[in-house]
């Protein structure tokens, strides 16, 4: 299996503009989890969906952001409008059932918005 | 809320040390704590899961313990090499069906 795997590695935008990150998960994992890592931070749950069905979305900074999982083999999370702020590392990982402990990581998305 | 915390957050040591890395957590009543690997510019890899009936796991040089009752958990490696250098991350999960608190992670270098 290819691991979980994010698109694009790194993005670079302009303050103000529309960014779609992508993540294909683990084939047969059914829970999804987007989190956001900064140095401040650290690493932080946005969301997290089971079976496609977002479960607990509390994470989510605000109205700017929101993600959808229209199937189980794919996954995004979308900022609009973008802010400097939100530049961090957004990392997408899985895992088979909500009670199973170990997560697999994707390698992240570098966001830079100037 | 649980709060989990590392220390220290950055450690360099000179190959073939042992070391030990700390993570503490301010609600015991946990389900399980796990220690990540996070290499530069890359996502995480579970090394060690240990549930709260357990008091330590093993992989290799990697050993993991976990006291409970102090909210502790230490992540020993012995005889360290340049390969090991990396952030380390615990996190604890507070019942079957809640989600990962991650630690800001200790940093370690391993110089030969």
């Amino acid at each position: 299996d290819a691991g979980v795997i994010q698109s694009p590695r790194h993005e670079v935008t302009e303050m103000g503009q529309e960014v779609t990150l992508r993540c294909k998960p683990i084939s047969g994992h059914n829970s999804l989890f987007w989190y956001r890592q900064t140095m401040m931070r650290g690493l932080e749950l946005l969301i997290y969906f089971n079976n496609n069905v977002p479960i607990d979305d509390s994470g989510m900074p605000e109205d700017r952001f929101s993600a959808k999982m229209p199937n189980a083999s794919f996954s995004t999370l979308k900022i609009q409008p973008s802010e400097p702020r939100d530049s961090a590392v957004y990392f997408c990982a899985s895992s088979f059932g909500r009670r199973d402990e170990k997560l697999f990581f994707g390698s992240g998305t570098q966001l830079s918005v100037l | 809320k649980q709060e989990v915390t590392q220390i220290p957050a950055a450690l360099s040591v000179p190959e073939g040390e042992n070391l030990v890395l700390n993570c503490s957590f301010t609600d015991s009543a946990i389900y399980n704590l796990q220690w990540f690997r996070q290499d530069p510019g890359k996502g995480l890899t579970s090394l060690l899961l240990i549930q709260s009936s357990q008091r330590e796991q093993t992989s290799g040089r990697l050993n993991a313990s976990l006291d409970k009752s102090s909210g502790r958990s230490t992540l020993y490696i012995a005889a360290s090499q340049p390969g090991d250098s990396a952030t380390y991350l615990c996190a604890v999960k507070d019942s079957g069906y809640s989600t990962l608190t991650f630690g800001k992670g200790t940093m370690l270098l391993v110089s030969p």
